[in-house]
């Protein structure tokens, strides 16, 4: 089943921070996140396995709720390279069948 | 450079045609995977290989078949084509399935007219 991300669409100044968040029906191994840029491949950001960690990338870190089968996305002091679609993808284990993926969050920053 | 190379990059087909989208990568990675991607759909499974000699359906698979040439490659075939395959197709590899990130190519942008 599709993970559900919220909000669809974000406009932002640059600077302003943003959150995106990704949940799941299903018991998880693994949350991906993915950044796309109109018209290129989505680009892996971080993956959070199971054991509630967060991690980090810059300004862009992430959470992964275990127990809800809820993460978080976090852009602090967004800069306008940020702009793009963020994907969330789960992985619920037990082979190597694909991830899947939710349908996506819309970022606009504007200077 | 190291990653995934997909061809073509364009396609227009007219309906019924055949055609095989290539997918090559260079990481030594085991898995692989084919997606489309539709406006507000996200990124939808079509066919995985999990290592070299076995593929799997995905969400998505019929109209599609699938070859794991070798560990390198892995190629999507259309049949018969329809308008409904009208979409972007991305390959994807992995070294650990989804314990590990894709690295996606660059994707095929295919039209069936």
């Amino acid at each position: 089943q599709q993970p559900v991300q919220s909000p669809q669409a974000v406009i932002l100044r640059e600077g302003e921070d943003a959150v995106i968040n990704c949940s799941s029906s299903k018991a998880l191994y693994s949350v991906h996140w993915y950044r796309q840029k109109h018209g290129e491949a989505p680009v892996f950001l971080m993956i959070l396995l199971k054991g509630g960690e967060q991690k980090g990338h810059d300004k862009i870190s992430a959470s992964f709720n275990e127990k809800k089968q809820q993460s978080s996305l976090y852009l602090t002091a967004s800069q306008l390279s940020y702009s793009g679609t963020y994907f969330c993808a789960n992985y619920s284990g037990g082979g190597a069948d694909g991830l899947t993926f939710g349908k996506g969050t819309h970022l606009i920053i504007q200077p | 450079n190291a990653g995934v190379t997909q061809t073509p990059k364009f396609q227009v087909l007219k309906t019924g045609q055949s055609m095989t989208l290539q997918c090559a990568q260079d990481m030594n990675h085991n898995s692989m995977y084919w997606y489309r991607q539709d406006p507000g759909m996200g990124l939808r499974l079509i066919y995985y290989s999990a290592s070299e000699g076995t593929t799997d359906k995905g969400e998505v698979p019929n109209g599609y078949n699938v070859s794991r040439l070798n560990k390198r490659e892995f190629s999507l075939r259309l049949e018969s084509a329809a308008p409904s395959q009208t979409s972007v197709y991305f390959c994807a590899s992995s070294a650990l399935g989804g314990a590990w990130g894709y690295t996606f190519g660059s994707g095929t942008r295919l039209t069936v007219v």
